[in-house]
């Protein structure tokens, strides 16, 4: 069974950090890893999808790493803004049946001006 | 060019009365999904349509749940003899073919059954 795990739950950060957001899940053989972002009240918006073979994808201050060997993601936030607060989400689909996806239970960022 | 939309953005309803959510997902998609977003379990996969293959109904809590999608596009969920534990967000997303997508997500219907 995939379990999914993000550290922290919460997180607040002065404006203009650097940080982490770390995702772990239990069975390596995965078909990809998603995060995504939500915002109070409103839809998930997908921020970096990373496929298996691929080891890391970048969209602007975002970066996203996978080491599936020891069943570890994490979301790099550079230069952090108070509009990057929100819940992020990791999810991950397994290779047995990759069309379910398994989300974890977020970390929920805030960012102080 | 248009999201994902889904309607209503909020129901009501009585216990034991039966609910339909509809999703209209991005033009062209093939792919749809809906997923639960509820306080005790966080966010749940339901079913998904893929085409005209058959669809993966395992996120499916019980026999009172299911949907379908008509002409491969619109898709409703219905659920049957609601219960209070049927409260919560239903999120509907499509992507362009696959699992091997990036999904899109509509704004949600939160469903309250008193």
């Amino acid at each position: 069974k995939q379990e999914v795990t993000q550290i922290p739950a919460a997180l607040s950060v002065p404006e203009g950090e650097n940080l982490v957001l770390n995702c772990s899940f239990t069975d390596s053989a995965i078909y990809n890893l998603q995060w995504f972002r939500q915002d109070p009240g409103k839809g998930l918006t997908s921020l970096l999808l990373i496929q298996s073979s691929q080891r890391e994808q970048t969209s602007g201050r975002l970066n996203a790493s996978l080491d599936k060997s020891s069943g570890r993601s994490t979301l790099y936030i550079a230069a952090s803004q108070p509009g990057d607060s929100a819940t992020y989400l990791c999810a991950v689909r397994r290779k047995s049946s990759a069309s379910k996806i398994i989300f974890g239970s977020g970390t929920r960022l805030s960012i102080r001006p | 060019g248009a999201g994902v939309s889904q309607s209503p953005s909020n129901k009501v309803t009585e216990k034991g009365k039966d609910v339909e959510l509809r999703c209209d997902p991005i033009s062209g998609h093939t792919a749809l999904y809906w997923y639960r977003q509820s306080l005790g379990q966080g966010l749940e996969f339901l079913i998904y349509f893929q085409g005209n293959s058959a669809p993966d109904k395992s996120g499916l809590p019980s026999d009172r749940f299911s949907a379908e999608r008509t002409g491969g596009s619109v898709s409703t969920l219905t659920i049957q003899r609601t219960q209070q534990e049927d409260s919560a967000v239903y999120l509907c997303a499509s992507s362009p073919t696959g699992p091997s997508d990036t999904q899109y997500f509509g704004p949600g219907t939160r469903l309250t059954v008193l």
